[in-house]
C-alpha cells in the first residue's frame, strides 16, 4: 500500500537502551522528518533529510541519531534511552505543492522508556 | 521555539456550530498550513493559504491570513461530531527546506 509507515507501534524499553524507530515511504518524496509530540510541546522537529544521505538537526536533536541511506527509508535511532525520551514519534515526508510543503505524517510510535 | 501559538488551546461547541481557531506567529512566511489530527493518529493536511492570499476556502473550512498582524484564523462551518480532533497550524518561513513550524494546537470538541 502506498503511504507512510512507522514501526513499531508501540515499543517499552530500559533507560540506556538503544531503540530504532523505522519509517518508510512509498512515494519516493525527497524531504523526510522525525517530530515529538508531548503534551505542552505540540511537534517538535528532531531531525529531518533533504534527500539520500543529507540530514540536519531540528530543534531538539541531543539523544538522536538518524540516517538515510535509501530515500524511501529514514529511521531514528535513541543511542541511551532516557525517561524524558518518552513521547510519541511521528515520521513525515513532503510534497511540493503549488504555493508550498505539505507533509504526510505516519500514525506514529508511542515510546515509553522505563 | 514555536513559531505558532493557537488560541484558544482548547474548544467545546454543539453540533452545527462554528467553530473558530486563531494562530499567531512570529517571523516572515511563504505560506500557512493547517492540518488536523484526530486522537491516536498522524496529522492530516487540510489547507494551505500562501503569503500573498487574504482568505482560502475548502468546504466548510474558511482559513483567513493577516500578515500585518502575522495571524490566521480557521473557521470550520455547521460543525459536525467527526470534526472532533486537534487543529493544528504550520508555518513555512523558509524557502526549498520543506520544513514547517507547528503551534501546540487547539483542541476541538464537538458534541452530538
Amino acid at each position: 500500500d502506498a503511504g507512510i509507515t512507522q514501526s513499531p507501534r508501540y515499543k517499552i524499553t530500559e533507560t540506556g537502551r538503544q531503540v530504532t524507530l523505522m519509517c518508510h515511504q512509498t512515494w519516493s518524496h525527497s524531504y523526510m522528518f522525525w517530530y515529538r509530540q508531548d503534551l505542552g510541546h505540540g511537534l517538535r522537529l528532531i531531525y529531518y533529510s533533504a534527500a539520500a544521505d543529507i540530514t540536519d538537526k531540528g530543534e531538539v536533536p541531543d539523544g538522536y541519531v538518524v540516517s538515510r541511506s535509501k530515500t524511501e527509508n529514514f529511521p531514528l535511532t535513541l543511542e541511551s534511552a532516557t525517561r524524558s525520551q518518552t513521547s510519541v514519534y511521528f515520521c513525515a515526508s513532503s510534497e511540493e505543492l503549488a504555493g508550498g510543503p505539505r507533509q504526510f505524517f505516519g500514525p506514529g510510535t508511542r515510546l515509553t522508556v522505563l | 521555539s514555536q513559531q505558532g501559538e493557537e488560541d484558544p488551546q482548547a474548544l467545546s461547541i454543539q453540533e452545527g456550530e462554528n467553530a473558530t481557531m486563531n494562530c499567531s506567529y512570529k517571523t516572515s512566511i511563504n505560506n500557512l498550513q493547517w492540518y488536523r489530527q484526530n486522537s491516536g493518529r498522524g496529522l492530516v493536511h487540510l489547507i494551505l493559504i500562501r503569503s500573498n492570499e487574504r482568505e482560502k476556502h475548502s468546504g466548510r473550512l474558511r482559513v483567513t491570513l493577516d500578515t500585518s498582524k502575522k495571524s490566521s484564523s480557521l473557521l470550520i462551518t455547521a460543525s459536525r461530531a467527526a470534526d472532533t480532533a486537534s487543529y493544528f497550524c504550520a508555518t513555512d518561513a523558509t524557502s526549498n527546506t520543506g520544513k514547517l513550524i507547528f503551534g501546540q494546537g487547539t483542541t476541538l470538541q464537538v458534541k452530538p
